[in-house]
């Protein structure tokens, strides 16, 4: 059974600092992973999606990396900044399973 | 604009009294998903559908009901609501290229 973990579970950095978040995972037969963000009481919103075949993609100041052999992911988050508190989730979509499992998430605040 | 509706976004209801919660999306996706988000047990999937009128338990299905009569509608039904399904709901859409999620809809019963 598929097992998602993120370290650590919550971050506190000033404004400006390069970051990393990370997520590991059991199963290395997945079919894509996802990170999304989640600000307080709200909903989920989709920042990058790797597919199996793919080991990173990127979106503006954010980098998201797939190692399938070590189980990892990470996000790494450049020049953060306030906007940037939020919760950061990651999902693994695992073949055959239909579901998405979620870790998690590392809440983090960027000081202004 | 390509997205999944929720509704209602907050229901405070009575135990015992049926309630649907909608999910709508405009994607022509497929695959359809609840979810439950609960403090310190992250979110957990109740039921899903692969197509229209298929559907399966997920992880917490229990007090549950789904239907997928359209593809483009997914509701979530609770034929007689208890305190422990207080949460906040999410429904979810997707493919081989990701899932979107609605905005939520937070549920207390009382």
């Amino acid at each position: 059974k598929q097992e998602v973990t993120q370290i650590p579970a919550a971050l506190s950095v000033p404004e400006g600092e390069n970051l990393v978040l990370n997520c590991s995972f059991t199963d290395s037969a997945i079919y894509n992973l996802q990170w999304f963000r989640q600000d307080p009481g709200k909903g989920l919103t989709s920042l990058l999606l790797i597919q199996s075949s793919q080991r990173e993609q990127t979106s503006g100041r954010l980098n998201a990396s797939l190692d399938k052999s070590s189980g990892r992911s990470t996000l790494y988050i450049a020049a953060s900044q306030p906007g940037d508190s939020a919760t950061y989730l990651c999902a693994s979509f695992t073949s055959g399973t239909y579901k998405y499992i979620f870790g998690t998430g590392t809440r983090l605040k960027v000081l202004a | 604009e390509a997205q999944v509706t929720q509704n209602p976004r907050y229901l405070i209801t009575v135990t015992g009294k049926k309630l649907t919660v909608t999910c709508s999306q405009n994607m022509n996706h497929e695959y359809m998903s609840w979810y439950r988000q609960d403090p310190g047990l992250g979110l957990r999937q109740i039921y899903y559908s692969m197509n229209v009128e298929v559907t399966d338990k997920g992880d917490v299905p229990e007090g549950y009901k789904v239907s997928r009569k359209e593809k483009r509608n997914f509701p979530l039904i609770l034929e007689s609501p208890s305190p422990n399904q207080t949460s906040l709901y999410f429904c979810a859409s997707g493919n081989n290229y990701g899932y979107t999620f609605g905005s939520g809809t937070r549920l207390t019963v009382v």
